[in-house]
C-alpha cells in the first residue's frame, strides 16, 4: 500500500448504530487530520493530530470521535449519527515540524462516503 | 478572519480550450501558504502546488500555470490546451501554521470549481 488509505470506501448506517472510519498513511508523515466534505460546502476540518496528540477540535459534535493509536493510524468513531452527517470523509496526513514557520502540504485518502438513513 | 473565495462554481470548456480558474484570499497573516488541490470523480484531492507568500513569481508547470499576486490577495491557476482528463473539482486553500503542539498546517479551503472539459 502506498499514500493514504481509507476503510471503508462506502458506509450506509443507521442513526442508532455505532461504526468506525479507518485512515493508514504509508508516508512516515507524523500529522494526521479529517476532513469532511459536504454537498456544496467547502472542506471543512474536523480534527488534527500531531505526534499523535490531538492539537485541533473544530468544534465538532461529540457524536464524532477520533483516536490516533500511532502516527500512521487515524480512527473516527460514529455513533448517534444523524442524516445531515452524511458526507464524503477524508483523511489527509502531512509532515510537521515542532518550530519553524515550515508548512507542508497534506496527502489526502480517497475518503469513506458516509449515508446515514 | 482566513477565507479563500472561488467565485466560479462550474466552468465548461471545449478540448484545447485555455482556462483560468480564479482564486482571491483573505488572511492577516504575513505568513502564509497556498496551495491547490484537484479532486477527480474518485474523490481524493490531489496536491497541486504550494505556494508560500514571499515569493510571488509565477509558476509553469507543463499545461498549467500560477499566478500569484499579493497586491490583488489572488492565485490564480491556468490551464492551457484543456484536456477531458482535467475535468475535476478545483480546490484552492490557503494554509497557516498553528504553534501549539508542533507545527501541524490548518488548509482553509475555498468553495472549489467545477471544470468540465468537452471532447
Amino acid at each position: 500500500e502506498t499514500g493514504v488509505t481509507q476503510t471503508p470506501r462506502h458506509l450506509v448506517m443507521g442513526m442508532t448504530n455505532k461504526k468506525s472510519l479507518k485512515c493508514e498513511q504509508h508516508l512516515g508523515h507524523n500529522a494526521m487530520y479529517w476532513y469532511k466534505q459536504s454537498a456544496k460546502k467547502p472542506l471543512e476540518l474536523m480534527f488534527v493530530y500531531s505526534l499523535e496528540e490531538r492539537v485541533e477540535n473544530n468544534s465538532v459534535p461529540s457524536r464524532f470521535s477520533p483516536e490516533c493509536p500511532n502516527s500512521s493510524h487515524l480512527f473516527l468513531h460514529l455513533h448517534t449519527l444523524q442524516p445531515e452527517d452524511s458526507a464524503l470523509y477524508l483523511c489527509a496526513s502531512s509532515q510537521s515540524r515542532l518550530a519553524g514557520a515550515w508548512y507542508n502540504e497534506q496527502f489526502f485518502g480517497p475518503g469513506t462516503r458516509l449515508t446515514v438513513l | 478572519a482566513q477565507k479563500v473565495t472561488q467565485a466560479q462554481t462550474e466552468i465548461s470548456v471545449v478540448e484545447k480550450e485555455d482556462v483560468t480558474l480564479d482564486c482571491v484570499y483573505e488572511t492577516r497573516d504575513t505568513t502564509y501558504y497556498l496551495f491547490w488541490y484537484k479532486q477527480p470523480p474518485s474523490g481524493e484531492l490531489v496536491f497541486l502546488i504550494r505556494r508560500n507568500s514571499f515569493d510571488e513569481q509565477n509558476e509553469i508547470s507543463g499545461r498549467y500555470s500560477w499566478n500569484f499576486q499579493k497586491s490583488t490577495s489572488s492565485f490564480n491557476f491556468t490551464i492551457t490546451a484543456s484536456q477531458v482528463v482535467d475535468s475535476a473539482v478545483y480546490f484552492c486553500a490557503l494554509g497557516h501554521t498553528t504553534f501549539s503542539s508542533g507545527n501541524t498546517g490548518k488548509l482553509i479551503f475555498g468553495q472549489g470549481t467545477t471544470l468540465q472539459v468537452k471532447p
